[in-house]
């Protein structure tokens, strides 16, 4: 049971460039979270979903889409990407609304 | 939400029973209040929650007021790999339009536990 994981760790792009970041779960969650973490503040939650098919937007998701065709996967998506964006992405899954959320190891983007 | 307020940092010898403290004097009657940890550049690691009752499991114990204006997350034993960012996070409950469960962070606590 690997729990959630994300691809890839590190990743530098120049400003203007798109890439995707990958999240996956194999606890059957219905529920995942993209949340960024700026340096020295606390988590803002990019988008969610509360299952396949249903995604909704959170505090900070311009710039950022998502799509989510499977239970396991949630993939995130910069489509020109900003200095502004440079932060450590983590993404999370939990069982249902009510309960705990799991994050994976997170994936530091600098924009350059 | 709820908003919280917790001191920016702690420290705590090993050993000794790590408290630390959080005020959320707006939480509503069907707010839960929830502890999560994150160890220096890892995601964030669930602890604990609670309505209105205290609440202990394998990693710690938390006391909410009676009033539920405020709690304290208590580690007993404190060791270095306790040394991280504690989160206290007043999550919405789970009425029509409420957040989903979503979990808002602020800056928590930086707990330094020394040898």
């Amino acid at each position: 049971n690997a729990g959630v994981t994300q691809t890839p760790k590190f990743r530098i792009l120049k400003i203007g460039q798109s890439m995707t970041l990958q999240c996956a779960q194999d606890m059957n969650h219905n529920y995942m979270y993209w949340y960024r973490q700026d340096p020295g503040m606390g988590l803002k939650l990019i988008y969610y979903s509360v299952g396949a098919g249903i995604t909704d937007k959170g505090e900070v998701p311009n710039g950022y889409n998502v799509s989510r065709s499977t239970t396991e996967d949630f993939p995130l998506r910069l489509e020109l990407a900003a200095p502004s964006q440079t932060s450590v992405y983590f993404c999370a899954s939990s069982r249902d609304s009510g309960y705990e959320q799991y994050f994976g190891p997170g994936t530091r983007l600098t924009v350059t | 939400d709820a908003k919280t307020t917790q001191p920016p940092s702690m420290d705590c010898a090993e050993g000794r029973a790590a408290n630390l403290p959080c005020n959320h004097s707006t939480i509503s009657g069907n707010e839960y209040v929830y502890w999560y940890r994150q160890i220096h550049s890892q995601g964030p690691q669930y602890i604990i929650h609670g309505l209105k009752n205290n609440e202990t499991n394998e990693m710690a114990s938390l006391i909410i007021t009676e009033d539920r204006k405020s709690s304290t997350l208590i580690l007993p034993h404190a060791t270095l790999r306790d040394t991280a960012v504690y989160y206290c996070i007043v999550r919405g409950g789970l009425d029509r339009g409420s957040t989903l469960g979503r979990l808002y962070f602020g800056r928590g606590t930086q707990l330094t536990v020394w040898p």
